[in-house]
């Protein structure tokens, strides 16, 4: 079975500084890809990052970056200098060829002025 | 620990026909459910979000007629594609939530690949 576990359920930060959260899941699976999604308030699922399982370096996206460790099945996000508008809930997901996705449950994070 | 259970997991039919998928929410009752729909390079769309007795609230830009929404108890959601065509094509995803705020856990269903011939 593939299952997603996002260990955190609430989190909270200083504005400025850096958070890391959690993500551990587990497959049988190759090949797959790896998200980390956003849900501000307003509901939408906004894609942070992804990272492809083949790729061995970590994924970057400006302030966001992951430590992928395939063999340990983690995923973590960090955020690096925290903004007001980072706080929101925060999805870690996995998605096999062939599209099927699995996500964990969450980590509500609030970012702290 | 909570389970969503979204079925079926794969559909193929033709142009015109409609399709209904449901989410049920297996051990927990599940107040608020969310419908979601999968674009291009993986973002996900927030189609609606149902509330168990109420009418769904549907964001803006979709179709309440073509997109039905159900939620006629605590653990089952439907969502019913009417008059589906090609463009309905996509990866349709549910969640379920049991708590009231945005802060909550969401525990999401594996989804359905809807492919419109």
């Amino acid at each position: 079975a593939q299952t997603v576990t996002q260990s955190q359920p609430e989190m909270s930060v200083q504005e400025a500084e850096t958070v890391t959260l959690s993500c551990t899941y587990d497959t049988s699976e190759s090949n797959y890809y790896l998200f980390w999604y956003k849900q501000p308030p307003s509901r939408q699922m906004i894609l942070v990052i992804r990272q492809e399982a083949y790729k061995q370096q970590n994924a970057t996206e400006n302030r966001f970056s992951v430590n992928f460790q395939k063999a340990a099945k983690s995923f973590s996000l960090k955020i690096s200098d925290s903004q007001l508008g980072d706080t929101a809930m925060y999805f870690c997901a996995f998605m096999i060829f062939g599209n099927q996705f699995y996500f964990g449950t969450g980590t509500s994070l609030t970012v702290i002025p | 620990g909570a389970v969503v259970s979204q079925h079926p997991s794969r559909v193929i039919c033709k142009s015109g026909t409609s399709v209904k998928i449901e989410c049920r929410s297996l051990d927990f009752q599940a107040t608020t459910m969310f419908w979601y729909r999968q674009f291009p390079k993986q973002s996900l769309m927030l189609m609606a979000t149902s509330n168990e007795g109420s009418k769904a609230t549907y964001e803006q830009g979709v179709e309440k007629d073509k997109f039905l929404i159900n939620h006629a108890s605590l653990t089952l959601s439907t969502l019913t594609v009417t008059s589906a065509h090609p463009e309905d094509s996509s990866f349709y995803i549910c969640s379920a939530r049991s708590g009231q705020g945005d802060d909550q856990p969401q525990h999401f269903g594996d989804g359905t690949r809807l492919s419109i011939l």
